[in-house]
């Protein structure tokens, strides 16, 4: 089946400092998505991309849908206590209903 | 505006005790509907999809089912609960042909 890479696994940052992310696949995905889901909450969607080589950002962070439609990559800069969470990615391939999701990146930020 | 809304947020229950989950959708139309668990290892597995109302596929062969009886509402249940069943429930929807997922609160369930 389907599978999306996502890393890393966990990250551990000083405030401040730029995080990135990234989600790759051996399939080809249409559409990819970034979440963030803090503590006992449902995720919420950060950033969706359509095209290939798309670059998007929203506030501090950019994600982009990588050219090969393969992978995406999400930054953060200047980071901050409240960044911390699960980041998910997630790719929908053609008219499919279901996304298939990353296992996620915890992001720790010290203060 | 669209909102999704799933109740309760947290359940204890007792191992063979029923088991019911809502949710609900407002602000749109024959939204798709998902049911997801999120164990304590992070990742999100897909329960059952509807795309319809009466229309329920399941993804993996479990202790629970799902229905939807109105367009906008969509219920996970269970008979009898099981150790196994205990995680984070997320409910999402998503507009006909989008792929932008849209995730509910989440109800946490304890099974002891």
């Amino acid at each position: 089946g389907q599978q999306l890479n996502q890393s890393p696994q966990s990250m551990f940052i000083q405030e401040g400092e730029d995080v990135s992310m990234n989600c790759t696949s051996s399939s080809i995905f249409n559409t990819w998505l970034w979440y963030k889901q803090d503590p006992g909450e449902g995720p919420v969607l950060l950033i969706a991309l359509y095209k290939a080589g798309e670059l998007t950002s929203n506030g501090r962070l950019t994600a982009q849908f990588g050219i090969t439609r393969k992978d995406s990559f999400l930054n953060i800069s200047a980071s901050i206590p409240s960044d911390v969470g699960i980041y998910f990615c997630a790719g929908q391939r053609g008219s499919n209903y279901k996304l298939t999701f990353g296992k996620g990146t915890l992001l720790t930020v010290n203060p | 505006s669209q909102t999704i809304h799933q109740w309760p947020a947290t359940l204890v229950q007792p191992v063979g005790s029923p088991l019911s989950l809502e949710c609900t959708v407002e602000g749109t139309s024959n939204p798709n509907l998902y049911w997801y668990r999120q164990a304590a290892g992070r990742g999100l597995q897909l329960l059952f999809y509807s795309v319809g109302i009466g229309q329920i596929s399941s993804e993996v062969p479990q202790n629970l089912s799902a229905s939807r009886p109105q367009d906008r509402q969509f219920i996970l249940s269970s008979k009898k609960l099981l150790l196994s069943d205990s995680g984070f429930y997320l409910c999402a929807w998503t507009g006909q042909g989008a792929g932008e997922l849209f995730f509910g609160e989440g109800s946490r369930l304890t099974v002891l």
